[in-house]
């Protein structure tokens, strides 16, 4: 593909459920984000991945949210017993290391926890 | 620590008149500086980086060490100028991207 994929596009859970959110990222790409964007705020940041270095999880806002990405690959962002204040979009980014700061962007996972 | 900072949650203009939104940053090294837009059910994507000293959809953005600021000007707004900008700082090292909390721009027509 010629972009960043991100699924599913829409979710709707239930409060206590869990959700995993997946990321495909452009091929080749070394760093990959999570952030997150509530209705009217601007973004937060979750999760850095960069090659096989470990993670910056310091965004991660509680131990409910993890974050697991294959190689420079897929990353599966998930959340366990889902709670109505995480109703956001979660958007993945990637990019590459010698290019680092432009990031790639999808289109971003919209989750409402009813 | 905050790196960047938007003051300005949401900045109201009127078309034709000038825009400067407002980014500063905290950064001991030396940084590298972007602006994001994110227009109304568009993906968010790179307007301009301070490297490249460029003009893009007639915006403009200096670094200003001296105030650790990178402001970005466009001298004449127009209605499709109307989206959420990001500012952006690049950490070395770890080659971490940080994002400013953004601004809404709104252009009246």
């Amino acid at each position: 593909g010629a972009g960043v994929s991100q699924s599913p596009s829409n979710k709707v859970t239930e409060k206590g459920k869990d959700v995993e959110l997946r990321c495909d990222p452009i091929s080749g790409h070394t760093a990959l984000y999570w952030y997150r964007q509530r209705l009217g705020q601007g973004l937060e940041f979750l999760i850095y991945f960069q090659g096989n270095s470990a993670p910056d999880k310091s965004g991660l806002p509680s131990d409910r949210f993890s974050a697991e990405r294959t190689g420079e690959s897929v990353s599966t962002l998930t959340i366990q017993r889902t709670q109505q204040e995480d109703s956001a979009v979660y958007l993945c980014a990637s990019s590459l290391l010698l290019l680092s700061g432009e990031l790639f962007f999808g289109e971003g996972s919209r989750l409402t926890v009813l | 620590a905050q790196r960047v900072t938007q003051p300005e949650k949401l900045l109201s203009v009127f078309k034709g008149a000038p825009v400067e939104l407002k980014c500063n940053y905290s950064y001991s090294g030396s940084p590298e500086l972007f602006w994001y837009v994110q227009y109304s059910r568009q993906r968010l994507q790179l307007l301009l980086r301070h490297i490249s000293r460029e003009s893009i959809k007639g915006f403009t953005a200096d670094l200003n060490k001296g105030e650790t600021s990178f402001h970005l000007k466009k001298p004449f707004a127009q209605e499709e100028d109307s989206a959420m900008y990001y500012c952006a700082l690049v950490e070395g090292g770890y080659q971490k991207v940080t994002f400013g909390t953004g601004t809404k721009l709104q252009v009246i027509p």
